[in-house]
C-alpha cells in the first residue's frame, strides 16, 4: 500500500496569512494526489485533484503543486472559513490511501 | 444539486449487525461509482472499498473483507453498507462518497453515519 505522510499535524495562522501543507507518498503516484477539507457539520469537500487541478467551486486562493512523491497544498490570504482539517489522498492505485490530516486553526 | 443523504446514527451491541444507507440525488446514479470511507473517533480517513453502481460489483479493501457488504437499491438510487458481527473497533463514522472524473476520487460525500458499538 502507498503510505501518505502529511505534515504538519497542526498549524495555527491568522486570517490574511498564507500556509502550506505537505504530503509525501511512499512511492511515486505520478500526479494523482487530491486534497480534501473536513469541517464539523459539513460534508467533506474535494478541493484539488491530480496534484494541481482545482475542483469546481474551490476558491483560487487554494493551489496544489508537486508530482511523484512530494506534494504541497498552499492557501494564500486565509479566510475564516478555511480553518478546519485537511487531508491528502492518493488516487493513483488501490487501495486509495489518505494522509493523517492537518488541523488548521486560527492563531 | 448533487446530494448524498445517509441514514441516522446507530447504537449496537457487539455481535449485532447494522445496515447504513446512502441515498443519491441530482445525477444519474449508475454513472458513478460509490465508495465507503471509515473514520474512527479522533482518527483519519480510511478507504473501505467501492461498488460499481452499474454492475453491482463490490471491491473491498483488505481490512474490510468478510464482515462488510456493499449493496445497491439502484431503483432507489441508494447504496448500502452492512456490517455483521459488530466489534468495538467498528465504532466510527462511515461516509459514502461518489467518485469523480477519476474513479478513485471522492467528489461528493454524504454527511456520515456514526455507528457506536457498546455493550
Amino acid at each position: 500500500d502507498v503510505q501518505m505522510t502529511q505534515s504538519p499535524s497542526n498549524l495555527a495562522a491568522s486570517p490574511g496569512e498564507s500556509v502550506s501543507i505537505n504530503c509525501k507518498a511512499s512511492k511515486s503516484i505520478s500526479k494523482y494526489l487530491a486534497w480534501y477539507q473536513q469541517k464539523p457539520g459539513k460534508a467533506n469537500k474535494l478541493l484539488i485533484y491530480s496534484g494541481s487541478t482545482l475542483q469546481s467551486g474551490t476558491p483560487s486562493r487554494f493551489s496544489g503543486s508537486g508530482s511523484g512523491t512530494d506534494f504541497t497544498l498552499t492557501i494564500r490570504n486565509l479566510e475564516p472559513e478555511d480553518f478546519g482539517l485537511y487531508y491528502c489522498q492518493q488516487h493513483n492505485e488501490y487501495p486509495f490511501t489518505f494522509g493523517s490530516g492537518t488541523k488548521l486553526e486560527i492563531k | 444539486q448533487i446530494q448524498l443523504v445517509q441514514s441516522g446514527p446507530e447504537l449496537k451491541k457487539p455481535g449485532e449487525s447494522v445496515k447504513i444507507s446512502c441515498k443519491a440525488s441530482g445525477y444519474t446514479f449508475t454513472d458513478y461509482a460509490m465508495h465507503w470511507v471509515k473514520q474512527a473517533p479522533g482518527k483519519g480517513l480510511k478507504w473501505m472499498g467501492w461498488i460499481n453502481t452499474y454492475t453491482g460489483k463490490p471491491t473491498y479493501a483488505d481490512d474490510f473483507k468478510g464482515r462488510f457488504v456493499f449493496s445497491l437499491e439502484a431503483s432507489a438510487s441508494t447504496a448500502n453498507l452492512q456490517i455483521s458481527n459488530l466489534k468495538n473497533e467498528d465504532t466510527a463514522t462511515y461516509f459514502c462518497a461518489r467518485s469523480g472524473v477519476y474513479y478513485g476520487l471522492f467528489e461528493y460525500w454524504g454527511q456520515g453515519v456514526m455507528v457506536t458499538v457498546s455493550s
